[in-house]
């Protein structure tokens, strides 16, 4: 079982590049959502979004992009990478049909924008 | 709003129990969630609780208070496997969103 793949797995950008982190899950969930994790800051929600054609901001969607045209895939497009935006990118998804769903998450996308 | 608050780090010794306290204030709580995190790798599900009480599963353990807004995850018979941090994570009523803490960075010592 595939669960949430998450490309590529390390990335270098300069400042004002753009890019795509994409990420795809193959448990038909209808939830899935974008974290970003900094030393001593946790987990941050970026984006998220509750299926097909729809998405919605998290705690920290500055600079960042979603779109969410099939039930698999939820891209994270970075606009004009900034230094600030170094950080360890991981996409999630849960099952909507159940309280107790837990987020799965893939294995983590390493960005540095230098 | 949820504010979610847990130790930045812990050292135990191999083979003790180690118990991981968490407290969350949220407006309309639905759940908490306990994951483990090994350095460089992603977060991984360990238990659920929704309901006051404990949920057992093996070596851990997690309990919830919603009076309190606490709860603690218990790790027994500690390995050195269980070195990693631990992600306490709340979800909002009518939402599909966590909310983590920062971690909790435990260290198991021979």
């Amino acid at each position: 079982n595939a669960g949430v793949t998450q490309t590529p797995k390390f990335q270098v950008l300069k400042t004002g590049q753009s890019m795509t982190l994409q990420c795809a899950q193959d448990m038909n969930h209808e939830y899935m959502s974008w974290y970003r994790q900094d030393p001593g800051m946790g987990l941050r929600l970026i984006h998220y979004s509750v299926g097909a054609g729809i998405t919605d901001q998290g705690e920290v969607p500055n600079g960042y992009n979603v779109s969410r045209s099939t039930t698999e895939d939820f891209p994270l497009r970075l606009l004009s990478a900034a230094p600030s935006q170094t950080s360890v990118y991981f996409c999630a998804s849960s099952s909507a049909g159940q309280r107790n769903s837990p987020l799965h998450f893939g294995n983590g996308t390493r960005l540095t924008v230098t | 709003g949820q504010n979610i608050d847990q130790p930045t780090e812990m050292t135990a010794t191999e083979g003790a129990i180690v118990q991981i306290n968490c407290t969350y204030q949220t407006s309309g709580f639905n759940g908490l969630f306990w994951y483990q995190q090994h350095a460089g790798e992603a977060p991984t599900f360990l238990s659920y609780n929704v309901l006051d009480g404990l949920e057992e599963k093996g070596r851990f353990s997690s309990f919830l208070s919603r009076s309190k807004g606490y709860s603690y995850l218990l790790l027994k018979e500690l390995q050195m496997k269980d070195s990693a941090s631990y992600l306490c994570a709340a979800r909002r009523a009518g939402s599909y969103q966590l909310t983590f803490g920062k971690g909790t960075k435990l260290s198991v010592i021979p």
